[in-house]
């Protein structure tokens, strides 16, 4: 079974802070996503990466950066975390084109 | 505006009954349809998708979908609702031209009742 694994299940941080989500799939997987899930909105791509290095911006970028230095590892970082970021972040990776595979997420509040 | 709809926030069905879950999409091209189901605190789960072929595509836990091509709509169905259904569903699309973006829908919440 894929398995795609992220750092946290909940995390607490304060406005200001440099934040760090990671995420890690274990099944060779080339593309990875970034979403952040808020009622009523349902999912909105944050970032993506469809190969080592490569990284593209999704609909909602701005205040966030990506990471991927191995094929399995996708961090995404909150340079200066602000109180709308609170969220829930989904973590997802697949094989090009097709399905993807979601980790538990990580809901994240600040304060 | 590349998008998804998904106009039912929230869908009621007896146990049962069948139900249907809609989803219509605005893309260019033609793009791959897929629906997502997400229980209480988890992550999603994949559970079927139309890549090209059949226009009815069968899925996991009993559920299947028909996409129309000339309605660009992709609805979820169920012949028989389980309370267990119960649960927020999302379709999604993924581009096929220009970007490996996939864009999701605001979800329906399947509310089943015994």
């Amino acid at each position: 079974d894929v398995k795609v694994t992220q750092s946290s299940r909940y995390l607490v941080k304060r406005t200001g802070e440099k934040v760090f989500l990671e995420c890690v799939q274990d099944m060779d997987h080339e593309n990875m996503f970034w979403y952040r899930q808020d009622p009523g909105l349902g999912l909105r791509l944050i970032y993506f990466s469809y190969d080592v290095k490569m990284k593209e911006k999704g609909d909602i970028p701005e205040g966030y950066s990506v990471s991927r230095e191995k094929k399995e590892r996708f961090s995404l970082i909150l340079e200066s975390a602000s109180t709308n970021q609170t969220s829930m972040y989904l973590c997802a990776s697949s094989y090009e084109p097709y399905e993807q595979y979601f980790g538990p997420g990580t809901r994240l509040t600040v304060t | 505006a590349q998008s998804v709809a998904q106009p039912e926030d929230q869908v009621n069905v007896a146990e049962g009954n069948p139900l249907t879950v809609k989803c219509t999409y605005s893309v260019s091209g033609n793009p791959y349809l897929f629906w997502y189901v997400q229980y209480p605190n988890r992550g999603l789960q994949f559970l079927l998708k139309y890549i090209t072929g059949d226009n009815l595509v069968k899925g996991s836990y009993g559920f299947e979908a028909e996409f129309n091509k000339s309605q660009t709509s992709f609805h979820l169905k169920k012949p028989s609702a389980l309370v267990s259904d119960s649960a927020l569903y999302f379709c999604a699309v993924r581009l096929t031209s220009g970007t490996y973006k996939y864009i999701f829908g605001t979800g329906t919440r399947l509310k089943v009742l015994a």
